[in-house]
């Protein structure tokens, strides 16, 4: 596609229960990266994915977070059990590669909001 | 761990005014720098990237200027516009991530 998408744009959702948020990667773009965005603060990085090597999972902040990509294709985050503090925008980008600083796009994020 | 800050929070401005947005980070080992600009409910977008070789990059009225050494880079704007009202986030990079600021809230009064 032209840009990054990433679906659902809002998701409400009650504490303890499961969510999956999706991210589209623009074509050909090999590298893949999750951020949370809380209110008022930076972005935290959270997992990237390069081609077929293993992610980079060292900004999961636990057990609870997971997140998949097949190839260089669609990445889904997944949230278990969710709490209060997990709500965030969830802001996904992929670039052609990993080395370089510029291709980087963003997609227009997932807010998510626990109740 | 790298750590990023950006002054000030917020700022206000009326039009036509030059400003300039600060941002310091405690690793020196960077890759390169880059500056987004976030609007309300979207991505972000690029507006400058400066490679860690570099000292300055400019695009229009946007100038970014890195100095490693001493952990330091600036955005200068120049004869702000009210379209450049947004939240301004400097982010370095080491090898595979980057490492964002909270970011500065410009507002820019016609």
């Amino acid at each position: 596609g032209a840009g990054v998408s990433q679906s659902p744009s809002n998701k409400v959702t009650e504490k303890g229960k499961d969510v999956e948020l999706r991210c589209d990667p623009i074509s050909g773009h090999t590298a893949l990266y999750w951020y949370r965005q809380r209110l008022g603060q930076g972005l935290e990085f959270l997992i990237y994915f390069q081609g077929n090597s293993a992610p980079d999972k060292s900004g999961l902040p636990s057990d609870r977070f997971s997140a998949e990509r097949t190839g260089e294709s669609v990445s889904t985050l997944t949230i278990q059990r969710t709490q209060q503090e997990d709500s965030a925008v969830y802001l996904c980008a992929s670039s052609l590669g990993a080395t370089t600083g510029v291709g980087y796009t963003f997609g227009s994020g997932t807010r998510l909001t626990v109740v | 761990k790298q750590e990023v800050t950006q002054i000030p929070a917020a700022l206000s401005v009326p039009e036509g005014e030059n400003l300039v947005l600060n941002c310091s980070f405690t690793d020196s080992a960077i890759y390169n720098l880059q500056w987004f600009r976030q609007d309300p409910g979207k991505g972000l977008t690029s507006l400058l990237l400066i490679q860690s070789s570099q000292r300055e990059q400019t695009s229009g009225r946007l100038n970014a200027s890195l100095d490693k050494s001493s952990g330091r880079s600036t955005l200068y704007i120049a004869a702000s516009q009210p379209g450049d009202s947004a939240t301004y986030l400097c982010a370095v990079k080491d090898f595979n991530k980057f490492y964002f600021g909270s970011g500065t809230k410009l507002n820019v009064k016609p």
